[in-house]
């Protein structure tokens, strides 16, 4: 069945320290996007990549980076400027970027600070 | 621009009666209306979408949506609510690169 699969599940870090989260899509799906969810906050888009090699930032982009350099992998860095990164994590894609298509969502992973 | 208002935070009904979850959105173009469904600690999963179609819209699990160009509405329904409804539901719009703008939800409990 294809689908989108992010790992980890749940996912800890230290002060001062970058963390990686996984997303991949056998979709064959040509942009790929990262959600962050606060509670009562709804879902805020935090970048997202409409081919491969190529991203743009979202509303709230400051403290993550990605990469894009196979089409089924789009990876989310939380790194340690981002002061406030516990939340949910949501990976989506589309099969192409043209205006409506419904996205497809990942289960997501759950960072929080030790 | 584009806005989505869920106007309830949270909706409590009983198991068998209707459900009506409401939405107002604006948009400066001809927008892409839908509909998703979060259980807790998974992913959101499409239960109707809009397209310039036909204005009712039927979804998933019994829900439909009324698409209202004059009052700016996308009102989910269901006519009669299960326990398995039970769930956080959000409102979104679309328009232009299918970017999405995701109103802040709305908790749905039902109780026995």
């Amino acid at each position: 069945d294809g689908g989108i699969t992010q790992s980890p599940k749940y996912l800890f870090r230290k002060e001062g320290q970058n963390v990686t989260l996984s997303c991949e899509q056998n979709l064959n799906h040509d942009a790929m996007y990262w959600y962050r969810q606060d509670p009562g906050q709804g879902l805020r888009l935090i970048y997202y990549s409409q081919i491969v090699n190529d991203f743009q930032k979202g509303d709230i982009a400051e403290g993550y980076s990605v990469s894009r350099e196979k089409k089924e992998s789009f990876p989310l860095t939380v790194t340690s400027a981002q002061k406030n990164p516990t939340a949910f994590y949501l990976c989506a894609s589309i099969r192409d970027s043209g205006a409506g298509q419904p996205q497809h969502f990942g289960d997501g992973t759950r960072l929080s600070i030790l | 621009a584009q806005s989505v208002t869920q106007l309830d935070s949270h909706v409590s009904v009983s198991e068998g009666t209707p459900v009506l979850l409401r939405c107002n959105y604006s948009s400066s173009y001809s927008p892409s209306l839908f509909w998703y469904v979060q259980h807790p600690n998974k992913g959101l999963q499409l239960l109707l979408k809009y397209t310039s179609a036909a204005t009712l819209v039927k979804g998933i699990n019994g829900f439909e949506a009324e698409f209202k160009k004059s009052e700016t509405s996308f009102h989910l329904t269901k006519p009669s609510a299960h326990m398995s409804d039970a769930a956080e539901y959000f409102c979104v719009v679309s328009s232009g690169y299918s970017t999405l703008t995701f109103g802040k939800g709305t908790m749905l409990l039902v109780s026995p």
